[in-house]
């Protein structure tokens, strides 16, 4: 049971384009998001975050909006970078629920194309 | 401040086999989880640990264990191998427990199980 999908397997984009990089959830009690973003060999390092509180997360070039009642994410990347080929993984989690785990999603791999 | 390590990076064994896998979070982390990659099933989780305590558990068989020493260090076990637990096995620490505390993951230890 998968509960947090990225249905697109890969993207490509055009550098300086923007990149748009999509997640749903199907568990209405996560109320904390995360990006995570991995390099081949290397482990993924933490991008971005949002709570349900809030519907919109920006942090430079990378933007997350969060539509709760269609229990959607997506992350934006303005404009996109050759260096931001990478791989993008989404998560959720239960804040409130103390040591909750980390539930990932399967991974969009995105590519810039020069 | 020096990241997360993991040994082996590489490892291969044959199926029945155990195999024993290393992880030093960052200086002062007290949690460490471990995650498994495969393709196409994205990061699952598998536990975490917390001042020598486990304090969550995934959905895994108990061939998969663990354990943390009181300088954070954490060990995972798998034992009587099969094919499908060939993957890349991270782990991540953070200050706290919980996961909305930034995680930072170590490279991975790549596992081939012929």
């Amino acid at each position: 049971d998968q509960q947090v999908k990225q249905n697109s397997p890969s993207l490509s984009v055009q550098e300086g384009r923007i990149s748009i990089l999509n997640c749903d959830y199907t568990n209405s009690m996560f109320d904390y998001f995360l990006w995570y973003k991995k390099y081949p060999a290397e482990g993924p390092t933490f991008l971005i975050s949002i709570s349900s509180i809030k519907d919109k997360n920006e942090d430079g070039r990378f933007t997350v909006f969060l539509n709760k009642s269609a229990k959607h994410l997506s992350l934006h990347i303005v404009p996109s970078q050759p260096g931001d080929s990478a791989v993008y993984f989404c998560a959720a989690s239960r804040s409130n629920f103390g040591n909750e785990k980390l539930t990932f999603g399967t991974g969009t791999r995105l590519t810039i194309i020069p | 401040k020096a990241g997360v390590t993991q040994t082996p990076r590489y490892l291969i064994k044959t199926r029945g086999q155990q195999v024993t896998l290393s992880c030093s979070p960052i200086s002062g982390h007290r949690s460490v989880s471990w995650y498994q990659q495969t393709p196409g099933q994205g990061l699952q989780f598998l536990f975490e640990y917390f001042s020598e305590t486990q304090r969550n558990k995934g959905n895994f068989p108990g061939r998969f264990s663990g354990r943390q020493f009181s300088n954070s260090r954490s060990e995972m076990n798998v034992s009587t191998l099969e094919l499908g637990d060939s993957a890349l096995y991270l782990c991540a620490s953070s200050a706290v427990s919980g996961t909305t505390d930034t995680q930072y993951f170590g490279p991975g230890t790549r596992l081939t199980v012929l």
